[in-house]
């Protein structure tokens, strides 16, 4: 089973500050890494997919980078709408897994 | 659009089973495959399974085989996610969802159902 390790998980952010979240992976999945925000009591969005590749409708603020086992997401210029979950999940084989997920709190 | 309604919490007890439904629209259903992901209090999200909407063959974690089972109604658009021998520790939301824009099972999420909470209580 591929682990997935985010980090941090838990990041207090002033609005319009710059948030980097990480997840790797316990071996190389190519680019089969997707993003997720969940706000509480709502179900998982689909941020980016397959690492780096933009959903319609996500605020171009949201950004993915990385191949194999390091990945990114990146929030440029967060906003208070922000705040939530975020977690990776990797589609390279099964079981299909997740990662922890990182609470982004707003200061 | 696109939209997974799914099928209101439930409470059962220890040993019981439990079924819970998702209902599509918006798409052709036979052409995507419909995954169950579950999220228990505090913990991280978990794939249980998947099944072809179009020809019904499954796929199960090894974690829940034996335990669940996965079904689909064509002409009622539906895929149904059964669970038996309940625990507590299956105390969680159960979520249904679809590949954003691939038919393949090795996809991302792009679509969730909006959740069903199952409360497993004595």
């Amino acid at each position: 089973e591929i682990v997935l390790t985010q980090s941090p998980d838990f990041q207090s952010v002033t609005p319009k500050e710059k948030v980097t979240i990480t997840c790797r992976a316990s071996q190389s999945i190519g680019n089969n890494l997707h993003w997720y925000q969940q706000k509480p009591d709502q179900s998982p969005k689909l941020l980016i997919k397959y690492a780096s590749q933009s959903i319609s409708g996500v605020p171009s603020r949201f950004s993915g980078s990385g191949s194999g086992t390091d990945f990114t997401l990146t929030i440029n210029s967060l906003e208070a709408e922000d705040a939530a979950a975020y977690y990776c999940h990797q589609s390279s084989s099964l079981p299909l897994t997740f990662g922890g997920g990182t609470k982004v709190e707003i200061k | 659009q696109v939209q997974l309604v799914q099928s209101g919490a439930e409470v059962k007890k220890p040993g019981a089973s439990v079924k819970v439904s998702c209902k599509a629209s918006g798409y052709t259903f036979t052409n995507y495959a419909i995954h169950w992901v579950r999220q228990a209090p505090g913990q991280r999200l978990e794939w249980m399974g998947w099944i072809n909407a179009g020809n019904g063959n499954t796929k199960y974690s090894q974690k829940f085989q034996g335990r669940v089972t996965i079904t689909r109604a064509t002409s009622a658009s539906t895929a149904n996610m059964e669970l038996s021998s309940l625990t507590s520790e299956d105390t969680a939301v159960y979520y249904c969802a679809r590949a954003y824009d691939s038919s393949g099972y090795y996809s991302d999420f792009g679509y969730w159902g909006q959740g069903t909470l199952v409360t497993v209580s004595s």
